[in-house]
């Protein structure tokens, strides 16, 4: 199966300007989480998506980022206006909404998207 | 409140041997699950192995395995026969609601291995 892919993998942009990222998680995925590096720290959690509705966006940093997921299925993250200290690596994961058992159905990460606001 | 802790920023070890990454948590939920992730170079966060707070066994994947300490709240990762490859960032990270795939999990602040030749 494919993986969960994001893109860019890379972008620049001005500080004030508007930058969004992409994230499709692997088909079927109900479950999709937004987190993101910053400046070599550790890994924050910025939100989590049941198919298109927000169960968690407790870690978005402020109003300036706007995440959605229309019709379930591929994610957008919105960074509008960018600051200098929004630089870092974005990661999109996904997981299936279902458990059996015992059985462990964990996440699977994409590459990322590394953002530079210059 | 969850907290995963990663004491080693750094580590150099010798090709081919074993190499232990530190990491310890804590939780007041009975039911979690922990994982490892390696992030080499080129970005990508792999999964490693996961270890369920109720699994009487320590986890085992080929030569990574997970020596779970429940009392200590540790769960160190240990890298058998070291290879070049194995130089990356390594990810501890923690799940409440073991069986739960839809729980987020957090991160600690890795450890840089790096294996020189």
């Amino acid at each position: 199966e494919a993986g969960v892919t994001q893109f860019p993998s890379h972008s620049v942009i001005e500080k004030g300007q508007t930058v969004t990222l992409r994230c499709d998680p692997i088909s079927g995925h109900d479950n999709l989480y937004w987190y993101r590096r910053v400046m070599g720290k550790e890994i924050k959690f910025l939100l989590h998506f049941v198919k298109e509705s927000k169960q968690d966006e407790s870690g978005m940093p402020n109003n300036r980022f706007l995440a959605e997921r229309t019709g379930g299925t591929y994610s957008t993250l919105k960074v509008q206006p960018a600051e200098l200290e929004d630089s870092g690596v974005y990661f999109c994961a996904s997981s299936q909404g279902t458990r059996s058992g015992r059985r462990y159905y964990g996440y699977t990460f994409g590459s990322g998207t590394r953002l530079t606001v210059v | 409140a969850q907290k995963i802790t990663q004491t080693q920023p750094g580590m150099f070890v010798q090709e081919k041997e074993a190499v232990t990454l530190d990491c310890t948590y804590d939780t007041s939920d009975p039911s979690y699950g922990l994982f490892w992730y390696k992030q080499p170079s080129s970005g990508e966060m792999i999964f490693l192995i996961y270890q369920g707070s109720y699994d009487q066994q320590n986890a085992t994947e080929g030569r990574y395995s997970l020596n779970f300490q429940k009392a200590r709240k540790s769960a160190n990762l240990v890298i058998s026969a070291s290879q070049l490859g194995d130089s990356a960032m390594y990810f501890c990270a923690m799940r409440e609601a073991t069986y739960s795939s839809a729980s987020k999990i957090i991160f600690g602040s890795g450890t840089r291995l790096s294996i020189r030749p």
